[in-house]
């Protein structure tokens, strides 16, 4: 068990609706990341947060958005959803803001997220 | 840009044997490298890391990892082989502070492990 925690695990819904994934980071992490792992892009880093302020961005759609609360854990909204954006979606935490540090970023289980 | 190639889709070992799952990267300055591995329908695990100092690094499960600078690699490797190692084995670097990005993991396309009993 990494510590980090994910909800939903599951989750099927139609195109063009809202979803929210929600992520509790390790205790005291501050540093919060957003990965999409499907079978044509492979493991793609989203977004990350660090102690409530967005910290890097990296393929996240327009449709994405995401935020870091101050109790730290952290929700991807994904909207106007298509069939493409079923995949895993990962989050992951690590202790340092992890510029230019070797700290390890501990990942959750995933949500997996099926879009008919 | 920072990458990391995973040069075999599936690596195929017969129990007891020993293994490598290879790892070549392209970084500015010295790199930060990472193994996970993800079991069926599971998360990724970390496995092992090299930051600095001893180029072989050892982590969980029996794994390490041998880090060679001059050919740019970080195979992992383990001397004998369990079914249960079955998995995908991802190799990872850090991107660091790169183009404003900091921090994050740099991915390769992942590695198939399956262990033959």
């Amino acid at each position: 068990d990494s510590g980090v925690t994910q909800t939903p695990k599951h989750l099927i819904t139609a195109t063009g609706q809202r979803v929210t994934l929600r992520c509790s980071p390790r205790s005291g992490d501050l540093s919060v990341y957003w990965y999409q792992q499907s079978l044509d892009q492979g493991l793609q880093f989203l977004i990350q947060y660090y102690n409530g302020e967005e910290r890097a961005k990296g393929n996240i759609l327009e449709r994405f958005s995401a935020q870091q609360f101050p109790d730290l854990h952290s929700e991807l909204n994904l909207s106007s959803l298509e069939l493409g954006d079923s995949a895993l979606y990962f989050c992951a935490s690590s202790s340092l803001s992890g510029q230019n540090s070797g700290n390890t970023i501990y990942f959750g289980e995933g949500s997996w997220l099926t879009v008919v | 840009a920072q990458s990391v190639a995973q040069p075999e889709d599936q690596v195929n070992v017969a129990e007891g044997n020993p293994l490598t799952v290879k790892c070549t990267y392209s970084v500015s300055g010295n790199p930060y490298l990472f193994w996970y591995v993800q079991y069926p329908n599971r998360g990724l695990q970390f496995l092992l890391k090299y930051i600095t100092g001893d180029n072989l690094v050892k982590g969980s499960y029996g794994f390490e990892a041998e880090f060679n600078k001059s050919q740019t690699s970080f195979h992992l490797k383990k001397p004998s082989a369990l079914v249960s190692d079955s998995a995908l084995y991802f190799c990872a670097v850090r991107d660091r502070n790169y183009g404003g990005s900091q921090g994050n993991l740099i991915f390769g396309k992942g590695t198939k492990l399956s262990v033959k009993p």
